[in-house]
């Protein structure tokens, strides 16, 4: 059993470009979860989903940041218009119901020149 | 809604204990542990779910006192391999999960 795939491993963006961040869950996982890393610091929440829906984004800034989890495919975390201080790790769980233990990927690395 | 970890890094020597705090400002439904090593993704520990249960991991057990509002993580007779980042989620019942700041942890021979 394959576990939760984070592509790609590392993202190059410039300033003003889009930079899209894809999980595969682990088979049979509903759940997907959403964390940011700066280097030295906690994961910073930003966003549950469940198929297709949206559960909890409170972590999530307002604005250039949005996130899916279709029906079909991997999710989906889009950060348009790109920032210096959108560097960090991008890390995805997955969970089988709610209230289970996550699984993480390996993380996505966003480095914005 | 994140919680309190303490201390944020300990140095410790191969044999030694630890513990490590974790405290939320809200009630809480479960607590998480997890470990990360430099340049790793987050390994899942354990669960204490509330009702002031105790839970073992090898020699890497914690605690949760629902009244307080606070876990523990107790790591005895540390090895080289406890090296890490430790993290306590809490969920407070919204179905996600609120990571601390973390506890940076060494073991030296």
């Amino acid at each position: 059993n394959a576990g939760v795939m984070q592509n790609p491993r590392h993202l190059v963006r410039r300033r003003g470009q889009e930079a899209r961040l894809r999980c595969s869950p682990m088979k049979g996982h509903s759940h997907v979860y959403w964390y940011r890393q700066l280097p030295e610091e906690g994961l910073k929440f930003m966003v549950y989903l469940q198929k297709e829906n949206i559960i909890d984004e409170s972590g999530m800034p307002k604005e250039r940041f949005s996130a899916e989890f279709p029906k079909e495919g991997p999710s989906i975390l889009r950060i348009q218009q790109v920032v210096r201080g959108d560097s960090a790790a991008y890390f995805c769980a997955s969970s089988p119901d709610s209230r289970g233990k996550l699984f993480f990927g390996s993380g996505t690395q966003l480095s914005v020149l | 809604q994140q919680p309190v970890q303490s201390p944020q890094a300990v140095i410790l020597r191969e044999g030694e204990d630890a513990v490590i705090n974790c405290s939320s400002s809200k009630a809480l439904y479960s607590v998480h542990w997890y470990r990360q090593k430099h340049g790793e993704a987050p390994v899942f520990l354990m669960i204490l779910l509330k009702g002031g249960e105790q839970k073992g991991h090898e020699k890497i057990s914690a605690s949760f006192n629902e009244k307080k509002q606070q876990s523990s993580l107790y790591l005895t007779a540390s090895q080289l391999s406890y090296s890490g980042t430790y993290f306590c989620g809490t969920e407070s019942g919204a179905n996600n999960l609120f990571f601390g700041t973390g506890t940076r942890l060494t073991v030296i021979p």
